[in-house]
């Protein structure tokens, strides 16, 4: 079935470097993407989102690119530091999955665990 | 945290009981979400509420259905637990249905022995 996927479960950065995590989907009809962190024992916290129509947005320290081509999402955090230590998730709507008039569901990758080195 | 509860926060209980999981909202949104969370999964939506006595099927619902009589409250039932429900269970609720962003509870840690 089409999902959401990560290409590594465990990202090992140097404190002060930048991360990269990435995330594949291969659902075409998503037009809206999410990246999540989750701190253990707590619940996913959004960080950044961007629709399809987009092909880079930034927030503080972080940015987001798509590449629709391959259907590759990124996430980028500048200057890493020993609080983004956690599990990063990308997520997309699921407009042909979900019926119900509201707001759809989101499908999640499985997550990449972002480790801070001293 | 968007002033969203979930309660209980860990919860054992034994197979073939019934367990409700309760989820508060302070802020009167329209959308409220209940997922699951397991290693080597991720995040799966269980069932999903967009409006007072409005709810829908998400990915995984067999095992386990859902009420919402007041905007603030949405309970998630398992009405005959079963091991492979042993998971964390969160709640979400959207702010604005056109961004589809969600914000998600503290989580509820669900043993079933």
């Amino acid at each position: 079935g089409e999902s959401v996927g990560l290409h590594l479960p465990t990202l090992s950065v140097q404190e002060g470097d930048n991360s990269i995590i990435n995330c594949a989907y291969s659902n075409s009809a998503s037009d809206y993407f999410i990246w999540y962190k989750q701190e253990s024992g707590k619940g996913p916290q959004f960080i950044i989102d961007i629709r399809s129509n987009m092909d880079k947005r930034q927030g503080q320290r972080v940015t987001v690119l798509l590449n629709k081509t391959v259907k590759h999402l990124s996430l980028q955090i500048a200057a890493t530091q020993p609080g983004d230590s956690a599990v990063y998730f990308c997520a997309e709507n699921s407009p042909v999955m979900y019926s119900g008039g509201g707001a759809d569901g989101l499908t999640f990758g499985k997550g990449t665990h972002l480790i801070i080195q001293p | 945290d968007a002033g969203i509860t979930q309660s209980p926060r860990h919860k054992v209980t034994e197979t073939g009981t019934p367990v409700t999981l309760r989820c508060h909202q302070t802020e009167n949104h329209r959308y409220m979400y209940w997922y699951r969370q397991d290693p080597g999964h991720g995040l799966r939506l269980i069932h999903y509420s967009y409006g007072v006595k409005d709810t829908d099927k998400g990915e995984v619902s067999d095992g386990y259905s859902v009420s919402r009589s007041k905007t603030e409250d949405f309970l998630l039932t398992l009405e005959s637990a079963t091991s492979s429900q042993t998971s964390v269970y969160f709640c979400a609720i959207s702010v604005d249905s056109s961004t589809y962003e969600q914000y998600f509870g503290p989580g509820t840690r669900l043993t079933v022995t």
